[in-house]
């Protein structure tokens, strides 16, 4: 089934270590996003990518870097975890050639630091 | 960076009209999109305005006026499982395809 999957769908994690949320689609889009969502300020940019080998930065990205070294692929990686960092994330796809107008998103990794 | 505005709760009865609105900033906008996600869940893409006017699907319309920055979704025949939040969501133009979204309407539908 056609889509973008996720992995962990949840993760407790001590404050300082490093972790990488994996986002994979198969869906052959160009666009590929990470979002947060914490209650009441609804979904935030982390980070995106146009197409494979570039990366932008949105809205909060602070503490997160990301990948792109091709099409399916787009992890997200914080380096030292710190408990703002609490929340859930979800990666998200469109089609650019569509114009981007649907993004889907994948069933999002609920991170927990403590 | 750019905001939009979206009330935070809604009420409703099965079978009521309930209409969402949505006000964004008008610069460098080049569509109002609307995403449904359930507790727990995804958020899921229900429709998308780039012009002026209403567009239809089954229950659910959104409509769209460019000169008021200013947008709505309409949910008729409310239905107990559309209890859910709604977003909103902007994209601009520019070289950057991401969407922008509101803090989204906690619709809650009564039996």
């Amino acid at each position: 089934i056609a889509g973008i999957t996720q992995a962990p769908t949840s993760q407790i994690l001590a404050a300082g270590r490093r972790m990488t949320l994996r986002c994979t689609q198969d869906m052959r889009h160009n666009a590929m996003y990470w979002y947060r969502q914490d209650l009441g300020l609804g979904l935030r940019l982390i980070h995106y990518s146009n197409t494979a080998g570039t990366t932008g930065k949105g809205e909060v990205p602070d503490g997160y870097s990301v990948s792109r070294a091709n099409t399916d692929d787009f992890p997200l990686t914080l380096a030292s975890a710190v408990p703002s960092q609490t929340s859930v994330y979800f990666c998200a796809s469109s089609d650019s050639d569509t114009g981007g107008t649907e993004a889907f998103f994948g069933q999002g990794t609920r991170l927990t630091v403590v | 960076g750019q905001s939009l505005e979206q009330p935070s709760e809604v009420t409703a009865v099965e079978g009521a009209i309930v209409q969402i609105n949505c006000t964004y900033q008008t610069s460098g906008f080049y569509g109002l999109s609307w995403y449904q996600q359930h507790d727990g869940g995804a958020p899921t893409f229900l429709s998308y305005n780039a012009l002026d006017g209403l567009e239809e699907t089954g229950r659910f319309s959104s409509f769209l006026s460019r000169s008021d920055s200013y947008g709505y979704l309409l949910l008729q025949e409310l239905q107990m499982k559309d209890s859910a939040s709604y977003f909103c969501a902007v994209r601009y133009s520019g070289s950057a395809r991401q969407l922008t979204f509101g803090s989204g309407t906690q619709l809650t539908v009564l039996p």
